[in-house]
């Protein structure tokens, strides 16, 4: 029979490029965004995470990106490097009934090519 | 490095068989989860819970079951393995206060069931 498979979203850079990834998110009344990496074998490891009531914030090399009017979040990698290439996945949470259980997206695979 | 674990890594079963998935955590934290995710794919939420002795179900019904009689032990339990079972199991904790909405996961372990 037939089957139909989903295609993992990629994106391929060049060492030294900035990569830029991109989420949309569906729940409004969502507090937090947060950014996984996951690199092959390994669970999801934390990145950056941004308040509802933000729409920048900086760590190191990334920047998570946030338009609320859109329901957009973006995770920017400067100077990507072969150690950046993994899944990305981004999440939102809600403290309804201060629960903060997250919904995951589905991945990004980053493919830096040296 | 999050201090999760998760065994066994790898574990190759016969249909039909009850199969426990360990999880432990050294951070202390009261909140614990197992995810079922698809090579690439996004995390489903099976199970998670609150503290000792609280368990809820997660949007996926995978025929599981969890128990939590102490902080640092969430073991999950398939009574009669299917090979609809076949996937990666993520455990994952995560912490009160400030860092509430950060999950740490373990390193998986990967089920097939044949």
């Amino acid at each position: 029979g037939e089957s139909v498979g989903l295609h993992l979203p990629t994106l391929s850079v060049q060492e030294g490029d900035n990569s830029i990834i991109n989420c949309a998110y569906s729940n409004s009344a969502s507090d937090y965004f947060i950014w996984y990496k996951q690199e092959s074998g390994k669970g999801p490891q934390f990145i950056i995470d941004i308040r509802s009531n933000m729409d920048k914030r900086q760590g190191q090399r990334v920047t998570v990106l946030l338009n609320k009017t859109v329901k957009h979040l973006s995770l920017q990698i400067a100077a990507t490097q072969p150690g950046d290439s993994a899944v990305y996945f981004c999440a939102e949470t809600s403290a309804s009934g201060g629960s903060y259980i997250p919904t995951f997206g589905r991945g990004t695979s980053l493919i830096v090519h040296p | 490095e999050a201090d999760i674990y998760q065994t066994p890594r790898y574990l190759v079963i016969g249909t039909g068989k009850k199969i426990t998935l360990e999880c432990s955590q050294t951070m202390g934290h009261d909140k614990m989860y197992w995810y079922q995710q698809d090579p690439g794919m996004e995390l489903h939420l099976i199970h998670y819970s609150y503290g000792v002795n609280s368990t809820e179900k997660g949007d996926l019904s995978s025929e599981s079951t969890v128990s939590r009689i102490r902080t640092e032990h969430f073991p999950l339990t398939l009574e009669s393995a299917r090979p609809s079972h076949t996937s990666q199991y993520l455990c994952a904790s995560s912490p009160q206060g400030r860092a509430k909405n950060i999950q740490y996961f373990g390193a998986g372990t990967r089920l097939s069931v044949l």
